[in-house]
């Protein structure tokens, strides 16, 4: 079953430093995604991506956030000079319409 | 008001039980409903879509009640692998695939 893959799965990095979040979407669909989930808290959207350009994006997705697509199949977040409250787990989806599928998640720890 | 809401739950079933539990959503325009489920610090794994006309998918059925804005999930012969965390996933409207999360209703199966 095709699945929608993650790496790292735990990332440490000190505050300041800038993080890349690697995702291998399901070769078929057409909408990438990133959702992160802090701890306890619920799931939250942050951006998506679709036919090369950003489609949609939250709040949260400041300028200290970037995604790309470098080739036919990774698609990844760049975060800057990360802070501490940037710990979270965050989550990489795809899918063909609305329903989407997720990857297993890139544990991230800010210290 | 929250866009999705849920009640956090434990609810604590015995195996072989049914449970059932709701979730509401704020916007009214909003077009697709899912429920996912979540494992510990696992990703959200699409448990079904939910359509008007209510689905069932083997020992789970789903309803969507526009009028007064909620959806709901129905396990009937709970098993132990049912103990998870029930997410209400919203697309809230007709552009953009963007989902909204509410915070989980959390289900503990005891034999």
């Amino acid at each position: 079953e095709p699945e929608v893959t993650q790496t790292p799965s735990h990332q440490v990095t000190q505050m300041g430093q800038e993080v890349i979040l690697r995702c291998v979407p399901i070769s078929n669909h057409l909408y990438f995604y990133w959702y992160r989930q802090i701890l306890g808290q619920k799931v939250e959207f942050l951006v998506s991506f679709y036919n090369n350009e950003i489609s949609e994006k939250s709040e949260i997705f400041d300028d200290q956030f970037s995604v790309e697509r470098p080739d036919g199949s990774n698609f990844t977040l760049k975060i800057r000079s990360t802070k501490l409250e940037d710990s979270a787990m965050y989550f990489c989806a795809s899918s063909v319409t609305v329903e989407a599928f997720f990857g297993q998640g890139t544990r991230l720890t800010v210290v | 008001r929250k866009e999705v809401e849920q009640d956090p739950g434990p609810f604590n079933v015995p195996e072989g039980a049914t449970v059932a539990f709701n979730c509401t959503y704020s916007n009214s325009a909003s077009q697709s409903f899912f429920w996912y489920r979540q494992d510990c610090r696992k990703e959200p794994k699409l448990l079904m879509s939910v359509y008007s006309s209510g689905n069932e998918d083997g020992r789970f059925t789903a309803q969507l009640n526009r009028a007064s804005q909620y959806i709901s999930l129905l396990i009937r012969d709970s098993k132990l692998s049912d103990s998870a965390t029930y997410l209400c996933v919203v697309n809230p409207r007709a552009a953009g695939n963007k989902l909204t999360f509410g915070g989980g209703t959390r289900v503990l199966v005891k034999p």
